[in-house]
């Protein structure tokens, strides 16, 4: 099982521009999420989903956009870059019903100039 | 409001030395879940122990141990002997039991273990 993988692993973005974010999970899990890691703040969350289909708002999600087509996939969408957005952004995936932790990705670099 | 503290932004320790990285957690659910991460240089997060809220009972791990006190509402990680290897962020987290199951994290605390 490959568990949760995150496409791209670093990008440069002018400011200005957009992009998405894939996550891929093949663990079944029917939730997943979207964080962000700034340095002296730990991770904050974006974007969360509990099923396909359905997404929520989690703690920092001004000028993110999310979409959950297929179980197995979470996007995240940044429509109009910002310097500000310049962060490390990790997806994790969580079974809620079973005893487990959530499962993280990789890790996406980005940087916005 | 769910919070975690972890009020160490960083420690150095010379090898071999004991180090206990400190959690304090703020819930107000009876059922919730604490966690611990290691975040090395290449950035990754590495799942270390997953401690529900009805379970106190310390754990050891090798070098590792934790200590899960609910009347104090902490959850500390000790690290024994400790090597250069150990040398990354450690964030501790704590996770709703029902809802989104979402975690909370804290900032993180940066070890440095110095040969």
């Amino acid at each position: 099982n490959a568990g949760v993988t995150q496409t791209p692993k670093f990008r440069v973005l002018k400011t200005g521009q957009s992009m998405t974010l894939l996550c891929a999970q093949d663990m079944n899990h029917e939730y997943m999420y979207w964080y962000r890691q700034d340095p002296g703040m730990g991770l904050r969350l974006i974007h969360y989903s509990v099923g396909e289909g359905t997404t929520a708002k989690g703690e920092v999600p001004d000028g993110y956009n999310v979409s959950r087509l297929k179980k197995q996939n979470f996007l995240l969408g940044l429509e109009s870059a910002a310097p500000s957005q310049t962060s490390v952004y990790f997806c994790a995936s969580r079974d809620p019903g079973r005893n487990t932790e959530a499962f993280f990705g990789q890790g996406t670099r980005l940087t916005v100039v | 409001a769910q919070k975690v503290t972890q009020a160490q932004t960083e420690i150095s320790v010379v090898e071999k030395e004991d180090v206990t990285l400190d959690c304090v957690y703020e819930t107000r659910d009876t059922t919730y879940y604490l966690f611990w991460y290691k975040q090395p240089p290449s950035g990754e997060l590495v799942f270390l122990i997953r401690r529900n809220s009805f379970d106190e009972q310390n754990e050891i791990s090798g070098r590792y141990s934790w200590n899960f006190q609910k009347s104090t509402s902490s959850f500390n990680f000790t690290i024994t002997a400790s090597q250069v290897v150990d040398s990354a962020v450690y964030f501790c987290a704590l996770s709703e039991a029902r809802g989104t199951y979402k975690y909370i994290f804290g900032t993180g605390t940066r070890l440095k273990v110095l040969a």
